[in-house]
């Protein structure tokens, strides 16, 4: 069955340092998501990816944050400059399509970030 | 702004009894509803979703839920609990906006069952 998959499974990094975390969709899927879970709390959307650009965003996915789709099947969140707050496990999801039947999304099984 | 409301941190349930993991939500025009189900140090699991039509939908490993539009509700059931079923479950909303689609999800129900 196929997946959507993620590396690494956890990353520790110092405060300041900027991280990547990556995502390999499902390979016939269009629209991309990262997710992102903070120890204990609910799952909070971050940002939404289709056609090579960002299609929506949320409030938590300010500058230092940014996405990419370097080739055909990796999809990258970078983090500039973390910070403490920003621990949490990253989802990466992936969907066929926007409207229906296709509009469930897929998730990977996450990276830890923990930043010290 | 859409939301999804789960009023239960918790639910416990004898192995073999029915279950309920209760879902309610706000959303303008359609809402586009699914439940979700993490194991522990694992990823969200997709386990079913309703887009329209039979407002009793069914899904993964037996369970099923049930859309009511005038209560806004989407609760969880399966009729006979199964210990391998702990795990925290989420409800999330989607409301086609013909852009982003992002789900915004409930804070967690953990469902324990005994034995």
């Amino acid at each position: 069955e196929p997946e959507v998959t993620q590396t690494p499974s956890h990353q520790v990094t110092q405060m300041g340092q900027e991280v990547i975390l990556r995502c390999v969709p499902i390979s016939n899927h269009l629209y991309f998501y990262w997710y992102r879970q903070i120890l204990g709390q609910k799952v909070e959307f971050l940002v939404s990816f289709y056609n090579n650009e960002i299609s929506e965003k949320s409030e938590i996915f300010d500058d230092q944050f940014s996405v990419e789709r370097p080739d055909g099947s990796n999809f990258t969140l970078k983090i500039r400059s973390t910070k403490l707050e920003d621990s949490a496990m990253y989802f990466c999801a992936s969907s066929e399509k926007a409207g229906p039947p296709g509009t469930e999304a897929f998730f990977g099984q996450g990276t830890r970030l923990t930043v010290v | 702004a859409q939301s999804v409301a789960q009023p239960e941190d918790q639910v416990n349930v004898a192995e073999g009894n029915p279950l309920t993991v209760k879902c309610t939500y706000s959303v303008s025009g359609n809402p586009y509803l699914f439940w979700y189900v993490q194991y522990p140090n694992r990823g969200l699991q997709f386990l079913l979703k309703y887009i329209t039509g039979d407002n009793l939908v069914k899904g993964s490993y037996g369970f099923e839920a049930e859309f009511n539009k005038s209560q806004t509700s989407f609760h969880l059931k399966k009729p006979s609990a199964l210990v391998s079923d702990s795990a925290l479950y989420f409800c999330a909303v989607r409301a086609f906006t013909g852009g982003g689609n992002k789900l915004t999800f409930g804070t967690g129900t953990q469902l324990k069952v005994e034995l």
